[in-house]
């Protein structure tokens, strides 16, 4: 099985422009998650969505956007890529049930100059 | 202040020694996540609880509810083992909240 699969795994961006980071996944897991992973802290959740078709914040949504365009593939979007957002980000998927694991996709390294 | 507090930050250990790691959290959860991140970046779950204990191979995961406190063990520690070791708290929505990690080196 795939898991949750993550594209891209790297990128470049120039100070305002936009790109959209792709994940999917093949669990049929209703709950999906996107976190942003910064030196000295925790994972810091950005969006999460708990079904097909509904989405919400997390703890730091300023300057994204994101689609759960189904119930396998949810996309986090920057409109205006800023240094602030460098970062590592990782999508997750789970079940809203406290007895359920997480499943984590392999990261996108992204660096905006 | 983060509501998951990881201890040590990082850990120094020679090959074959037992390893505790340590995390506190502040109120009461439905569930506690022991991850592991390799230096490639992939962030793998390792275990589950909400009480007592959990053994999978070298790896030891206790649970203390009252005391809000959990443990990573790790026995015959091998340097395949260094890595970043994650605690995630679950509390009763469908979020976790994660600690800073404590950063594994384990030298032959």
């Amino acid at each position: 099985n795939a898991g949750v699969t993550q594209t891209p795994k790297f990128q470049v961006l120039k100070t305002g422009q936009s790109m959209t980071l792709q994940c999917a996944q093949d669990m049929n897991h209703n709950s999906m998650y996107w976190y942003r992973q910064d030196p000295g802290m925790g994972l810091r959740l950005i969006y999460y969505s708990a079904s097909e078709g509904t989405t919400d914040k997390g703890e730091v949504p300023n300057g994204y956007n994101v689609s759960r365009l189904n119930k396998r593939e949810f996309s986090l979007r920057l409109e205006s890529a800023a240094p602030s957002q460098t970062s590592v980000y990782f999508c997750a998927s789970s079940e809203a049930r406290h007895d359920y694991g997480y499943t984590f996709g392999s990261g996108t390294r992204l660096t905006v100059v | 202040k983060n509501e998951v507090e990881q201890s040590p930050q990082n850990l120094t250990a020679q090959e074959g020694e037992f390893i505790t790691i340590n995390c506190s959290y502040s109120v009461g959860i439905s569930a506690l996540h022991w991850l592991q991140q390799h230096p490639g970046g992939g962030i793998v779950s390792l275990f589950m609880l909400s009480s007592g204990k959990k053994k999978h191979g070298r790896l030891i995961a206790t649970i203390n509810i009252q005391e809000k406190h959990s443990s990573l063990h790790i026995t015959a520690s091998h340097p395949r083992d260094s890595a970043v070791y994650i605690c995630a708290v679950r509390y009763n929505t469908d979020k976790l909240i994660f600690g800073t990690g404590t950063r594994l080196q384990v030298f032959p």
